[in-house]
């Protein structure tokens, strides 16, 4: 069963610095998407970035970054110019091709920006 | 474009009544999914819906039921409802595309509604 593992319950960055949220899964399929949510205290989830493992290059969505090591399962997230607003609970999230379509979730990093 | 939206928004039943939630999806998108969000539990999917059928379910208890209509709306009936159903239920909608390696694309979410049992 695949499984989606992310070990820091919490972290802590200053305003306009950069941060790295860590995720690691276990998978025996080679087709899959990996994805980073972030749920703010409004508890909407929103999607923040997504990667097809196909694809070899890093996704990017403007300050939002991952760096995706297929051999070694490791997807992490890179907020840059950190901001009051990412202040959130961010959620690493799997799925693979197929029939299920669900999306496996992590335990959750909940990260604080401080002003 | 209107997101996914759901209600109510809150949900208070006591030990053994059935609860009802509601999902509409963004517009064009068939499919529909429900997770659940319990305190200690993570997220947990339920159930995915797709132009009208059930597609695929998580491991729950068959009390867990639901339906989507024509519309592709959705709903999520809980019967003889358990403290430990207390949680937030989020819904999500996606599209089905054509010409990509998977014919799903991603799931968007709704605000969710917070089932408390009493």
């Amino acid at each position: 069963a695949q499984t989606v593992t992310q070990s820091q319950p919490e972290m802590s960055v200053q305003e306009a610095e950069t941060v790295t949220l860590s995720c690691t899964y276990d998978t025996s399929e080679s087709d899959y998407y990996l994805f980073w949510y972030k749920q703010p205290p409004s508890r909407q989830m929103i999607l923040v970035i997504r990667q097809e493992a196909y694809k070899q290059q890093n996704a990017t969505e403007n300050r939002f970054s991952v760096n995706f090591q297929k051999a070694a399962k490791s997807f992490s997230l890179k907020i840059s110019d950190s901001q009051l607003g990412d202040a959130a609970m961010y959620f690493c999230a799997y799925r693979r091709y197929g029939a299920t379509n669900k999306l496996i979730f992590g335990t959750g990093t909940l990260l604080a920006v401080q002003p | 474009e209107a997101g996914v939206t759901q209600s109510p928004t809150h949900l208070i039943k006591t030990r053994g009544q059935q609860a009802t939630l509601r999902c509409s999806p963004i517009s064009g998108h068939t499919s529909v999914y429900w997770y659940q969000q319990a305190l200690g539990l993570g997220l947990q999917f339920l159930l995915w819906y797709d132009e009208g059928e059930e597609r695929n379910r998580g491991n729950f208890p068959p009390r867990f039921s639901g339906r989507q209509f024509p519309n592709y709306s959705s709903e999520l009936n809980v019967n003889a409802l358990e403290l430990e159903d207390s949680a937030l239920y989020l819904c999500a909608s996606s599209q089905r595309v054509t010409g990509a390696p998977f014919p799903y694309n991603e799931q968007f979410f709704g605000p969710g509604t917070r089932l408390t049992v009493l």
